[in-house]
């Protein structure tokens, strides 16, 4: 079967750095996606990595290691607004997306 | 980028009743997806809406339950059939263009059923 596993949930400070992790097993691989969702919000597109190594955008960092089956999401500089659950997801051979288990980020003052 | 409203927002259904949800996007799109969220939970895809022909259902879905349409390029409706509680869920619709690898979601509606 196909599984994205995350943490269920991470706390941190605001102004701390904070690494959500994602591991993979699917069958077939065309990348890695993270979404962000608001409580009663939408998810929405945060990052996507097709190859290997990290992609930085803004505050927020993606790593990918496809031999590891391995991604994380990085947010730095922690801010209240993004309390949230993120959630990795998988392109898989069939084109679509495979959600991961999501991680609920709570961040405190 | 694109954006997608979704009708009801929310509603409170009886059991053994049917409730048809809208989804209209403000552009033409290559592909609409229909996903199953419980609070908390992550997000179970459902089916894609293929235009002009029948959807594509995962497994566990199927269309008696969930049939759905898509008549053109920018709008889909998701109907729920003969509720149950279990249905209880926030049902979200998402599109993509082709060639990219965002996904773009409406805002969901939020069905209870007693």
């Amino acid at each position: 079967g196909q599984s994205l596993e995350q943490p269920s949930e991470v706390t941190a400070v605001e102004g701390a750095i904070v690494q959500i992790n994602c591991t993979y097993q699917t069958s077939g691989f065309y990348g890695l996606s993270w979404y962000q969702q608001h409580d009663g919000g939408a998810p929405t597109f945060l990052s996507y990595n097709a190859l290997d190594g990290l992609e930085e955008t803004g505050r927020f960092s993606s790593f990918l290691s496809r031999s590891d089956s391995y991604g994380y999401l990085l947010l730095q500089e922690l801010q209240m607004k993004d309390s949230a659950s993120y959630f990795c997801a998988v392109r898989d051979h069939t084109d679509k997306l495979i959600f991961g288990t999501g991680t609920r980020l709570q961040v405190f003052p | 980028s694109a954006v997608i409203s979704q009708k009801p927002s929310r509603d409170i259904c009886q059991r053994g009743t049917s409730l048809t949800i809208q989804c209209q996007v403000d552009s033409q799109v290559t592909m609409m997806f229909w996903y199953r969220q419980q609070p908390g939970q992550s997000l179970t895809l459902i089916a894609t809406a293929n235009q002009g022909s029948e959807a594509t259902y995962e497994s566990g879905f199927v269309i008696d339950k969930f049939p759905i349409s898509r008549p053109n390029l920018t709008f889909s409706t998701l109907t729920v059939s003969n509720m149950s509680p279990e249905d209880s869920s926030i049902y979200l619709c998402s599109v993509e263009r082709k060639y990219q690898e965002t996904q773009y979601f409406g805002p969901g509606t939020r069905l209870l059923v007693l």
